[in-house]
């Protein structure tokens, strides 16, 4: 079964900050997902990658798939940027599509 | 529509009622989760259908009873809950099973309190 390591599993920042993310897990996949998840709400897909890196407005994720590790980054923050970032790999040797999360970082972005 | 619906948003039961959560997905996704969230812990997965039929049942409990009825509904039937079972029930889709690198959506949750 996997392994899901986040670090830092809580991350305070001022407003403007460059906000770093990162995932690593024990067995090799195929693709990683990050995951959005503000207070009580539901999940939010930011990204799923397989290789390289994707960037999407002020949000960038990078994979190292021989590394086995896998970046957020967030520039320019703000205080919307509150919420918890999840990474997810496939579970179950790939085969039957679930997840299986990391416990996630808790970021606060501070005005 | 790229969206996972889910309902209701908030549901407060109790422990000798039964309830239903309801999924539904218009994507053509052909796998379909559960998966039961408690506060500040990640997802954890329950039930997973795929094409229909149940492959992966994590073990939950009979009182949770799932139910595909055709490829864009997923039920989750809630009978004789406890109160730890008060949790955020997320529901999830992806185009297949195996398939996890396109379309993994999830829905908003049904926050559930048992009483």
């Amino acid at each position: 079964k996997n392994e899901v390591e986040q670090s830092p599993q809580n991350l305070t920042a001022q407003e403007g900050e460059f906000i770093t993310i990162n995932c690593s897990y024990s067995v090799g996949i195929s693709a990683l997902h990050w995951l959005q998840q503000h207070p009580g709400g539901g999940i939010v897909s930011l990204f799923m990658l397989s290789s390289g890196k994707k960037k999407h407005g002020r949000l960038i994720a990078t994979i190292n798939i021989q590394e086995k590790h896998s970046s957020l980054h967030i520039t320019a923050s703000h205080p919307r940027d509150s919420a918890v970032y999840i990474c997810a790999v496939p579970g179950g040797g790939g085969s039957q599509g679930n997840l299986i999360f990391g416990k996630g970082t808790k970021l606060s972005v501070k005005p | 529509d790229t969206e996972v619906t889910q309902t209701p948003k908030h549901l407060v039961m109790g422990m000798t009622n039964k309830k239903s959560l309801k999924c539904e997905q218009h994507m053509g996704h052909r796998a379909m989760y559960w998966y039961k969230q408690k506060a500040k812990k990640p997802p954890e997965l329950m039930f997973v259908y795929s094409y229909e039929k149940l492959s992966i049942n994590e073990s939950v409990p009979s009182r949770f009873s799932p139910e595909c009825p055709n490829s864009s509904l997923l039920n989750l039937h809630l009978h004789a809950l406890q109160p730890e079972d008060s949790a955020l029930y997320l529901c999830a889709s992806s185009q297949g099973p195996g398939l996890t690198n396109y379309g993994y959506t999830f829905g908003s949750g049904t926050r559930l309190t048992v009483v």
